[in-house]
């Protein structure tokens, strides 16, 4: 149980396009779900929480007008990366938590990579 | 607040031989803890968690680690190393007032197998 899925797992993009990246709980309600970013050999870095039917809340520093956060469903949760540029490459990592619980369940990672 | 130091960006360790990765944390408040495993370009495993349940905690793939307050310590162990244990281990602290807050990781130890 407890499984999330992120679509795609990589995708390439021209620099000032738009990317889409889709996080569900295949299994569980998630009340709450988090998007990470990950540069190479470093740590995972919150930007930001969602809750369903809310408005997601950024960490500071990430721009929310770049990285748009949707979550419309208790199983869906989207990050789009606007007017995408080399420098948001990265790997993006979701992760969900249902409603009892402290416990977060990670998605696969998006690897994104920006031409 | 809270903050996580793991000690050793890179560990190496024979084949056979002892894993020990250094995790210590900074809470407010009691915390939950964890360890996670990442392979490249994957999402991240759950080897373990603390929730103040049995300081020693047993996870998967041999693994467990201790909670010690007094040393404010996490450390991850495992009595004798496999060549697939070779990956990225994050700690990772999160308080439990209020319920819940966001986690935060350490920034990682590379875990080295030497055949």
């Amino acid at each position: 149980g407890a499984v999330v899925s992120q679509h795609p797992s990589w995708v390439i993009c021209k620099s000032g396009t738009s990317v889409k990246i889709e996080c569900r709980s295949l299994d569980f309600q998630a009340t709450t779900m988090f998007w990470y970013r990950q540069f190479p050999k470093q740590s995972l870095m919150l930007m930001a929480t969602s809750n369903e039917g809310s408005k997601a809340t950024y960490e500071q520093g990430v721009e929310k007008d770049k990285f748009l956060i949707n979550h419309a469903s208790l199983t869906l949760s989207t990050l789009t990366v606007t007017s995408a540029h080399p420098e948001d490459s990265s790997f993006y990592i979701c992760s969900a938590r249902g409603v009892s619980s402290y416990e977060q369940y990670f998605g696969p990672g998006t690897r994104l990579t920006v031409t | 607040a809270q903050s996580v130091t793991q000690l050793g960006s890179h560990v190496s360790v024979s084949e056979g031989a002892l894993v020990l990765l250094r995790c210590n944390y900074s809470s407010s408040v009691p915390p939950y803890l964890f360890w996670y495993v990442q392979y490249p370009n994957q999402g991240l495993q759950l080897l373990l968690k603390y929730t103040s349940a049995a300081t020693l905690v047993k996870g998967i793939n041999g693994f467990e680690a201790e909670f010690k307050k007094s040393e404010t310590s996490f450390h991850l162990t495992k009595p004798s190393a496999h060549m697939s244990d070779a990956a990225e281990y994050f700690c990772a602290v999160s308080s439990r007032a209020g319920g819940y807050q966001k986690v935060t990781f350490g920034t990682g130890t590379k875990l080295q197998v030497i055949p």
